[in-house]
């Protein structure tokens, strides 16, 4: 299994609700990654998990809430989220956290906020 | 700071026709270089990365890129470009002494007409 699964593939919540995004790999990768990407514009990191602990959080608002349940599960919780935080988000993996492994990604959740 | 530049936000090439897709990096040190490939609606695929050795290499689909210390540049190449290759380009760098993290060029849009 060389793949990153996302789930689900599109999304729509309103401002008051609590979603979670979810993240799966199968080739143990010890790093994965939560990226944001806005129409138009390169993926921007998120959050990095390194052996399931959180090793970088990119001063993300805290409406966005990851969570690493095991080396194969990547979550992302979602609560009162704004019209502005509507975008493609993508999972991905590696090896290890050096940059030189290369990243999987994941094809992406399609969030829509109203 | 460490930047990534992609000067072409869209490119048109006639089907068959060369492509050339520039990528200028600003780093102090020796970067680790990728070029992802992101059909609409879906995740960024690894076309062909470079971390040392020989400067030109080779990826999937037909694609090369040369490394060119002296300039900065990754450009990526292909020399006979199919109408399924209409996508978005990234151009991707690291470092360690960045964190290890992958920052991501603005990408160029690859148009093919028939």
């Amino acid at each position: 299994d060389t793949e990153v699964t996302q789930t689900p593939k599109h999304l729509v919540m309103g401002m008051t609700n609590k979603k979670s995004l979810k993240c799966e790999q199968h080739m143990g990768h010890r790093a994965m990654y939560w990226y944001k990407q806005k129409a138009k514009k390169p993926p921007e990191l998120m959050f990095v998990y390194s052996y399931e602990k959180l090793s970088i959080n990119e001063s993300v608002p805290s409406r966005f809430s990851p969570e690493c349940p095991n080396s194969s599960l990547l979550n992302l919780h979602l609560h009162a989220l704004q019209p502005e935080d509507s975008a493609l988000y993508l999972c991905a993996s590696s090896q290890d956290t050096g940059v030189d492994y290369g990243y999987t990604f994941g094809s992406g959740t399609r969030l829509t906020v109203v | 700071a460490q930047s990534v530049t992609q000067p072409d936000i869209h490119i048109t090439v006639s089907e068959g026709a060369s492509l050339e897709l520039r990528c200028n990096y600003s780093y102090g040190a020796t970067p680790y270089l990728f070029w992802y490939v992101q059909s609409p609606g879906q995740g960024l695929q690894l076309l062909l990365k470079y971390f040392s050795g020989d400067t030109l290499v080779q990826g999937i689909k037909g694609f090369e890129a040369e490394f060119k210390r002296s300039q900065s540049s990754f450009n990526l190449r292909k020399p006979s470009v199919h109408w399924s290759d209409a996508a978005e380009y990234f151009c991707a760098v690291g470092a360690e002494e960045y964190g290890n993290k992958l920052v991501f060029g603005a990408g160029t849009i690859l148009r093919v007409k028939s």
